[in-house]
């Protein structure tokens, strides 16, 4: 089964932009594992923010983009607000099943 | 709105089974197809099964094929996992989500597998 890797923790600054990435161990990520991103903060369940590499929820705020970059998805906060501050994660499709990522910390400091 | 509210957890002994059921509301659920999510305590999130909106499509996590069984009943909107075989490293919250790939969840569940 593939692995799909992401960064273990981050950390921005209020009003700040970060990048989060999203890596497969079989090779660069197209947009034919169409990426989806998840935000879960600490008691909660997850929500679904990107789905299809760059698609918003109609939940999504704009600050949230997706996209592909450098052969990984890319998960792009601009404008990081306190509440932004959750765990993240990513998932990848393959002909074999659906594999999430390990998550990303993302801490607003 | 879409509601989906998981139900059947609790603890059973090593080698046990248990449903889980999802009902869900707030959108024509026949249309949709449907996924189990989990997640150990502390630890990530793992795709464990998905199918497709009539039912006739399933999908399964390499670590559950052969003990998990999903299911679906549309005429009652709800959604099953049959789970058999259980192992301690099955213990996690089960979240039901709207989608084979997750696009809207519910608030999950607690399975804990422990003699």
């Amino acid at each position: 089964q593939a692995v799909v890797t992401q960064e273990p923790s981050l950390t921005v600054s209020p009003g700040g932009t970060v990048t989060l990435t999203c890596g497969s161990s079989t090779g660069a990520v197209t947009s034919g594992h169409y990426p989806y991103w998840f935000q879960q903060q600490p008691g909660q369940a997850p929500r679904t923010l990107i789905y299809d590499t760059s698609n918003r929820h109609s939940w999504t705020p704009a600050r949230f983009s997706g996209s592909l970059l450098g052969g990984k998805a890319a998960l792009t906060l601009s404008g990081a607000q306190p509440e932004d501050e959750a765990e993240y994660y990513c998932l990848l499709s393959y002909s074999g099943g659906w594999v999430f990522g390990g998550g990303t910390k993302l801490t607003v400091l | 709105e879409v509601q989906l509210l998981e139900s059947g957890g609790g603890l059973v002994q090593p080698g046990g089974s248990l449903r889980l059921s999802c009902a869900a509301s707030g959108f024509t659920f026949g249309s949709y197809g449907m996924s189990w999510v989990r997640q150990a305590p502390g630890k990530g999130l793992e795709w464990v099964s998905g199918i497709s909106g009539y039912g006739d499509s399933t999908y399964y996590a390499g670590s559950v094929k052969g003990r998990f069984t999903i299911s679906r009943d549309n005429s009652k909107n709800t959604l099953f996992l049959q789970m058999n075989s259980l192992r301690a490293e099955d213990t996690a919250v089960y979240y039901c989500a709207k989608g084979i790939i997750p696009n809207v969840w519910g608030q999950g569940t607690l399975v804990t597998v422990s003699s």
